[in-house]
């Protein structure tokens, strides 16, 4: 099976820099996904790594280990606007469809 | 292109009623999926096409659902009869298969369905 944890909310101020992580527990995958999704909205896609290491999308960063089994979505110079919920996911080995796991609520202040 | 097309936005519904949702997905994907949104249990797969054709329904949560896929450009998702259990956001997203999701997938803007 597989399991995915990431914290449930997180808050961070305008301009700062926040990183949202997600440990894993699952048999094997293809690859760690993030997606983004403002209240109301519809999940939209961010990254993906297939690889370790750090995959960088202007001010949005995603990064895998698979070593332990962990990774993180980092967002630098915060905006206000990026306040939403960010989802991390996996296609399990063997399947075609993502497992997303809870979400985390990003809180942006001024 | 205009993305994913879902259809209706927001549904209200008696319990035992009928209630079906439709989706256009992306003009030349061949993976469509239904998941459903709740606080509780979050993102759920409910089924998966490939090719119009149904792969893993392992999500679907019993008889009352059904889900079809015609033609590569429309999909539905039916629940007969609908139970209070069943409100929830449901999502319809379509993709280029890929063994990893590396290409993402595009979400459409979800039913809201709320059965009294």
């Amino acid at each position: 099976g597989q399991s995915l944890e990431q914290p449930s909310e997180v808050t961070a101020v305008e301009g700062a820099i926040v990183q949202i992580n997600c440990t894993y527990q699952t048999s094997g995958f293809y690859g760690l996904s993030w997606y983004q999704q403002h209240d109301g909205g519809a999940p939209t896609f961010l990254s993906y790594n297939a690889l370790d290491g750090l995959e960088e999308t202007g001010r949005f960063s995603s990064f895998l280990s698979r070593s332990d089994s962990y990774g993180y979505l980092l967002l630098q110079e915060l905006q206000m606007k990026d306040s939403a919920s960010y989802f991390c996911a996996v296609t399990p080995r063997g399947y075609s469809t993502l497992t997303f796991g809870k979400g985390t609520m990003l809180l942006v202040s001024p | 292109d205009a993305g994913v097309i879902q259809s209706p936005r927001h549904e209200v519904t008696e319990m035992g009623q009928e209630v079906t949702l439709r989706c256009k997905p992306i003009s030349g994907h061949n993976s469509l999926f239904w998941y459903r949104q709740t606080m509780m249990r979050g993102l759920e797969l409910l089924i998966y096409f490939n090719n119009n054709v149904p792969i893993d329904d392992s999500g679907m949560p019993e008889d009352r659902f059904s889900a079809k896929m015609p033609n590569a450009s429309f999909s539905t998702l039916k629940i007969q009869p609908s139970e209070p259990r069943d409100s929830a956001v449901y999502f319809c997203a379509s993709s280029l298969r890929t063994l990893g999701g590396s290409y993402g997938y595009t979400f459409g803007s979800g039913t809201r369905l709320t059965v009294v």
